[in-house]
């Protein structure tokens, strides 16, 4: 079946570390997403693509990177991991632009 | 920009009651979707219902429905005959044509099922 994975699903790391995390996906969707969910704010996006070599901004992308160099993976880079980047993240995949948006497991970062 | 609030932030309903989630939402677009997403305690984010804005009636997902009204801007998820199984996070979202594929989320409302 097809499918949206996370890896890691959990990851603690230090202040000033870089981290990825990944995302891939074995629909072919050409739409992808990156959010973070936090308490009392919901989820808000960080950066999506749209296909290969395609990355846009979100709302919150201040101290994050995607690439997307295939169909089935856009990775997150944290450059500099700071505490106020401790939250859940969520990658999703869409068709096209109209369908719902399908998500992964979600990736619990902790930056101490 | 849109915006989508959701006041409830908790809500308690018995076992085989009906209950509505509010949602209202900000937009000066004409064209625009509303999605309700439901998550478990697990943390999986789940797609339930989705409403076009020109969609002339409500939409409907077993016992899942949205009722939704333009003039005031909302679009309450009403779930029927509630189960235990229901207990969990939902999230109204709306999508505006312009921004094609982008999610605004709102807050979330934690709904609990009780015996």
């Amino acid at each position: 079946d097809a499918e949206i994975t996370q890896s890691p699903r959990h990851k603690i790391t230090e202040t000033g570390r870089q981290v990825t995390l990944a995302c891939h996906q074995t629909w072919n969707h050409n739409n992808m997403f990156w959010y973070r969910q936090d308490l009392g704010h919901g989820l808000r996006l960080i950066h999506y693509s749209y296909g290969v070599q395609d990355t846009n901004k979100g709302e919150v992308s201040d101290g994050y990177s995607v690439s997307r160099s295939n169909t089935e993976d856009l990775p997150l880079t944290l450059e500099s991991a700071a505490s106020s980047q401790t939250s859940v993240y969520f990658c999703a995949t869409q068709r096209q632009a109209m369908d719902e948006q399908f998500f992964g497991p979600g990736t619990r970062l902790t930056v101490l | 920009a849109q915006k989508i609030t959701q006041t409830q932030p908790g809500m308690f309903v018995q076992e085989k009651e009906a209950v509505t989630l509010d949602c209202t939402y900000d937009t000066s677009d004409q064209s625009y979707g509303l999605f309700w997403y439901k998550q478990p305690s697990s943390g999986e984010m789940i797609f339930l219902i989705y409403q076009g804005s020109y969609d002339e009636q409500n939409a409907t997902e077993g016992r899942y429905s949205l009722n939704f009204q333009k003039a005031r801007k909302s679009a309450n998820l009403v779930i029927s005959a509630s189960q235990l199984g229901d207990s969990a996070m939902y999230f109204c979202a709306m999508r505006n044509t312009g921004t094609a594929s982008k999610l605004t989320f709102g807050t979330g409302t934690r709904l609990q099922v009780t015996l």
